[in-house]
């Protein structure tokens, strides 16, 4: 069965380092996708990145990138020049053939 | 806009209670899941379908059951509540195995 594993509980970060966030994965799938998730305060889930399992690229999403090591089956969220808005619950999350799994997540704190 | 909206954002409930949680998506989605979520835990899924009428079972599925009788709508039914299912539970959508779109969820204490 897929898992996915996200080994950092929380993390605090001073404003405007970048920060990398753990998530590694474990399949025999040929073709899936990963994703990360931001979650705030507020409690919605909002879609931060993408990447497929055959994309040649890491995905970037402006601030966002996404470190993809397929044979390490490791996708890292990093976070360029972190802001006070980063500060949020992270969720990795794996999906193939329409099943989607979340890993447990990531507390980020910011630090002015 | 796209939009996933949750019957209600607040519920309490009492032990053995019949409990109904409704989902509507309005972008002809054919994916729709159901989530529970608890501090340390994630996300877990209890039951997930792929189409009207079909529906899998995810990785906590015991105690709840689920309907799919049109496309836009999927329902969460707690059988007989009890107190371990006091829980966040987040509905979501999607087209194929692309991104999901989460509804704002329902916090649901069962007393």
């Amino acid at each position: 069965a897929q898992k996915i594993t996200q080994t950092q509980p929380g993390m605090f970060v001073q404003e405007k380092e970048a920060v990398t966030l753990d998530c590694t994965y474990d399949t025999s799938d040929p073709s899936y996708g990963l994703f990360w998730y931001k979650q705030p305060s507020s409690g919605e889930m909002i879609f931060l990145i993408y990447q497929g399992s055959y994309d040649q690229q890491n995905a970037t999403e402006g601030r966002y990138s996404l470190n993809f090591q397929k044979a390490r089956k490791s996708a890292n969220l990093v976070i360029s020049a972190s802001q006070l808005g980063d500060s949020a619950m992270y969720f990795c999350a794996y999906s193939s053939a329409s099943k989607i799994i979340f890993g447990s997540g990531t507390r980020l704190s910011i630090r002015p | 806009d796209v939009k996933v909206t949750q019957s209600s954002r607040y519920l309490v409930k009492r032990t053995g209670e019949k409990v109904f949680l409704e989902c509507v998506q309005d972008m002809d989605h054919e994916n729709m899941f159901w989530y529970r979520q608890d501090p340390g835990l994630g996300l877990r899924l209890i039951y997930f379908s792929y189409d009207v009428k079909m529906k899998e079972k995810g990785d906590i599925p015991e105690g709840y059951s689920v309907s799919r009788e049109k496309k836009e709508r999927f329902s969460l039914i707690l059988e007989s509540a009890s107190t371990n299912q006091t829980s966040m539970y987040l509905c979501a959508s999607t087209y194929g195995s692309y991104e999901q779109y989460f509804g704002p969820g329902t916090r649901l204490t069962v007393t």
